[in-house]
């Protein structure tokens, strides 16, 4: 079943622990993409790997960390200097060169700071 | 910098009525104009799209209409369903490179009986 896997689901994070949420694809894409999506701001990009072993920052980097070691994988690590991190992180994904530029979403993981 | 600007930020429409959702972007570059559909806890799943060669495209009940001009493109919904209640994210780049989606902030679709 193809598609792009996120986990977990819901996550509880104490204040000053780091988080690593997971994103697995199985759809040989070679772009990832990590959003955060908070009521009322829509989607807002964190990071962006178009190749292994390479990455860009998005529009709110700060406080967040990833990795692209394998093509099919693209970990998101919410780190303690994240002022504010309790929000729905959606991770997606993209074929290069296919016509139009559609990208495919996960479902969401649920991140929330008690 | 907010490339792309949608409105409403949120619609009500009864139930066979047409749902109409406005976006406006800036960069002249921008030759691609996808619209996502969110239902809640799940991630947007592509609803249809437009490339600005053309004014209009329609999927079923769904119709992008793109005004190049007015750097303008909106997504109507006739005959409005109940399980059209959902968020609806317009988005916008360059189908040729490699760039990134810039989308709008969304608008809540509520569709009453």
């Amino acid at each position: 079943d193809g598609g792009i896997t996120q986990s977990p689901k819901y996550l509880f994070r104490k204040e000053g622990q780091n988080v690593t949420l997971s994103c697995e694809q199985n759809l040989n894409h070679d772009a990832m993409y990590w959003y955060r999506q908070d009521p009322g701001q829509g989607l807002r990009l964190i990071y962006y790997s178009q190749i292994v072993n390479d990455f860009q920052k998005g529009d709110i980097a700060e406080g967040y960390s990833v990795s692209r070691e394998k093509k099919e994988s693209f970990p998101l690590t919410v780190t303690s200097a994240q002022k504010n991190p309790t929000a729905f992180y959606l991770c997606a994904s993209r074929k290069i060169g296919e016509a139009g530029n559609t990208i495919y979403f996960g479902e969401g993981s649920w991140l929330t700071v008690v | 910098q907010q490339q792309v600007k949608q409105s409403p930020q949120s619609l009500i429409v009864q139930k066979g009525g047409i749902s109409i959702i406005n976006c406006a972007y800036e960069n002249t570059a921008f030759d691609y104009f996808p619209w996502y559909q969110q239902f809640p806890g799940k991630g947007p799943a592509l609803l249809i799209a437009i490339r600005p060669d053309v004014s209009e495209k329609k999927e079923g009940r769904f119709t992008i209409s793109f005004n190049k001009s007015a750097k303008q493109f909106s997504l109507h919904i006739m005959d409005s369903q109940p399980g059209d209640s959902a968020t609806y994210f317009c988005a916008a780049s360059i189908a040729s490179g490699n760039e990134k989606l810039t989308f709008g902030t969304g608008t809540r679709l509520t569709i009453i009986p």
